[in-house]
């Protein structure tokens, strides 16, 4: 079955700083990843999501993720964070044997010092 | 604003009680979803609806029922639920049920067993 792993729960960066949230996956074939952002007392926000194609991608909010697939990685980017980035942050896959299956990581919990 | 509203945003009810969460979304969706979030956990995906059909149903304790009555509406019915049930219960919907097919969640009902 297809995993998903954060490694770091709990990440503290001063408002302007860059960001990175680190993801990786375990899954044979390209997966279908996930970055979703939960703010407190909120539902989940879809950030971005990777198929295929270009590595890169752009998501909402400022934020980028990039897929490799030599580190079975997928890893959150934001060049300056704000404070109100400050969020619990999941990525995902699917479990491409029930296509509407989400795997969610165990989040990253981000603080924001100003 | 989220797409897809949750109702009610909070619920206490006794071991005895019946209850119902609803969901609804008017994006044309035809595939629902609800999780259960406990704190400080990801989301656990607990039944799968597609065009009004159940198509997954994670061994879900029979306490609770869910509900498609339409397209735009998703129930989930509580009966004799224990305090371990006390959790955030998040209601997502996807365009269709197939690979890749990003799910769009509500705020969630926060809901406490006494």
């Amino acid at each position: 079955a297809q995993s998903v792993t954060q490694p770091d729960i709990h990440i503290t960066v001063s408002e302007g700083a860059s960001l990175e949230l680190r993801c990786n996956y375990s899954y044979g074939a390209t997966p279908y990843l996930f970055w979703y952002v939960q703010s407190p007392g909120q539902g989940l926000q879809l950030l971005l999501k990777y198929f295929s194609g270009d590595t890169l991608v752009q998501g909402i909010k400022g934020f980028e993720a990039e897929f490799k697939r030599s580190q079975s990685s997928f890893n959150l980017r934001k060049p300056s964070v704000h404070w109100s980035d400050a969020a619990e942050y999941f990525c995902a896959v699917i479990n491409t044997g029930t296509a509407s299956k989400l795997t969610f990581g165990t989040g990253t919990r981000l603080q924001v010092t100003l | 604003d989220t797409e897809v509203t949750q109702t009610p945003k909070h619920l206490v009810m006794g071991m005895t009680n019946k209850k119902s969460l609803k969901c609804e979304q008017h994006m044309g969706h035809r595939a629902m979803y609800w999780y259960k979030q406990k704190a400080k956990k990801p989301p656990e995906l607990m039944f799968v609806y597609s065009y009004e059909k159940l198509s997954i149903n994670e061994s879900v304790p029979s306490r609770f029922s869910p509900e498609c009555p339409n397209s735009s509406l998703l129930n989930l019915h509580l009966h004799a639920l224990q305090p371990e049930d006390s959790a955030l219960y998040l209601c997502a919907s996807s365009w269709r049920d197939s690979l890749g097919q990003p799910q769009h969640f509500g705020d969630g009902t926060r809901l406490s067993i006494l």
